[in-house]
């Protein structure tokens, strides 16, 4: 069965600092990959997305994220975060037939301190 | 403005009062879905919709129902509701399926407590 693991709950950093989460994922097939952020009181907007090709994929708000298959990871960076990333971070895992089914993670939290 | 809304944003009723979360999207979307926020949980799917007349059951469909008689419009429906189903509710439409290719566009959320 699908499943996405984000084992960070909560996280803090600096302003200008450098950020990775983490996202594993558990799916047969070929995973289609995303992270969405979610602001405080706000819905979820999609940072980025991986179907097939480049394993490194670029995203809005200078996020990227690199797919591993042997890792069955999908981490989310950002060489320097500013204080408007902090918000709640999901991964999720595209799956079922016609990937009508989308599965999220738990979400870790991030908090940017000055 | 492209955007999905939803209605109420704020809603506290009582456990076995039926009620109606609407959703309506203005992008001509044929996909649609709800989710549902618990804390700890994440986000899980609840319904999806392909198209007019079409839907099918996500992770967590028990207690709700939804109807999609108009592409723009895809209402979820909570017949009994129990305090179970005290959370925080998602609409978001796509041109294609939720997990495929094309971009979700989520409203901004329902709040809904059932005592």
């Amino acid at each position: 069965a699908q499943s996405v693991t984000q084992p960070d709950i909560h996280i803090t950093v600096s302003e200008g600092a450098s950020l990775e989460l983490r996202c594993n994922y558990s799916y047969g097939a070929t995973p289609y990959l995303f992270w969405y952020v979610q602001s405080p009181g706000q819905g979820l907007q999609l940072l980025l997305k991986y179907f097939s090709g480049d394993t490194l994929v670029q995203g809005i708000k200078g996020f990227e994220a690199e797919f591993k298959r042997s890792q069955s990871s999908f981490n989310l960076r950002k060489p320097s975060v500013h204080w408007s990333d902090a918000a709640e971070y999901f991964c999720a895992v595209g799956a079922g037939p016609g990937a009508n089914n989308l599965f999220f993670g738990t979400g870790t939290r991030l908090t940017v301190i000055p | 403005e492209a955007q999905v809304t939803q209605n109420p944003r704020y809603l506290i009723t009582v456990t076995g009062k039926k009620l109606t979360v609407t959703c309506s999207q203005n992008m001509n979307h044929e996909y649609m879905s709800w989710y549902r926020q618990d804390p700890g949980l994440g986000l899980r799917q609840i319904y999806y919709s392909m198209n007019v007349e079409v839907t099918d059951k996500g992770d967590v469909p028990e207690g709700y129902k939804v109807s999609r008689k108009e592409k723009r419009n895809f209402p979820l429906i909570l017949e009994s509701p129990s305090p179970n189903q005290t959370s925080l509710y998602f609409c978001a439409s796509s041109f294609g399926p939720a997990g495929g290719r094309y971009e979700q566009y989520f409203g901004p959320g329902t709040r809904l407590t059932v005592t």
